[in-house]
């Protein structure tokens, strides 16, 4: 079963707006990872964070983790058409196993 | 190898065949993940592996699927008696050293299709 679930399902913008996509989860985590896939192939790694972080940012994205309320945020910031395709966040748990669960993604389309 | 490399990347099978899929994770990468995803849905956990042992199978949905690795290194995916409820993509993934804590990176899958 998932444990995330990311919020909105769908995004639709124009080209040059902010896009705000969220993930909630149920229990205590080590790390968040935030990932794109394109045409439902293989999922590119976009930024992780530790549970003791906030914030971080690598280059128009930017992330935020707030463990008190079980949630992640990612940014992208100026959105191209080349941004389109779905993000999914998986959760790394302190359970004493290492598997990642994943949420059921937000597909992002970036009008032209 | 540069990333992590999945065969085949296509595969048709007919109900009831055996079938194997393939991941060669990145080299010195000692944990290895597989993940299935249906369309419109999350990567769903299967196994992972740390080195040569199945640190965690609970997520193999039954005792069709099974998963060996036995050099700590290339893994191979193995599914019984097929049925047309196991067509998924099939997606493969290492990290190095022991999460959490590592970025697991992924092979772009073995999308398999049971007819």
């Amino acid at each position: 079963s998932q444990q995330g679930e990311e919020d909105p399902q769908a995004l639709s913008i124009q080209e040059g707006e902010n896009a705000t996509m969220n993930c909630s989860y149920k229990t205590s985590i080590n790390n968040l990872q935030w990932y794109r896939q394109n045409s439902g192939r293989g999922l590119v790694h976009l930024i992780l964070i530790r549970s003791n972080e906030r914030e971080k940012h690598s280059g128009r994205l930017r992330v935020t983790l707030d463990t008190s309320k079980k949630s992640s945020s990612l940014l992208i910031t100026a959105s191209r058409a080349a941004d389109t395709a779905s993000y999914f966040c998986a959760t790394g748990t302190t359970s004493g196993t290492y598997k990642y669960i994943f949420g059921t993604g937000t597909r992002l389309k970036v009008l032209a | 190898g540069a990333g992590v490399s999945q065969t085949p990347s296509n595969k048709v099978t007919e109900k009831g065949k055996y079938v194997e899929l393939r991941c060669d994770p990145i080299s010195g990468h000692t944990a290895l993940y597989w993940y299935r995803q249906s369309l419109g849905q999350g990567p769903e956990f299967l196994i992972y592996f740390q080195g040569t042992g199945a640190a965690d199978d609970s997520g193999l949905p039954n005792d069709r699927f099974f998963a060996v690795r036995p050099e700590g290194s290339v893994s191979t995916l193995k599914i019984q008696r097929t049925e047309r409820g196991d067509s998924a993509v099939y997606l493969c993934a290492s990290s190095l050293n022991r999460p959490p804590g590592n970025t697991i990176y992924f092979g772009e899958g073995s999308w398999l299709t049971v007819v």
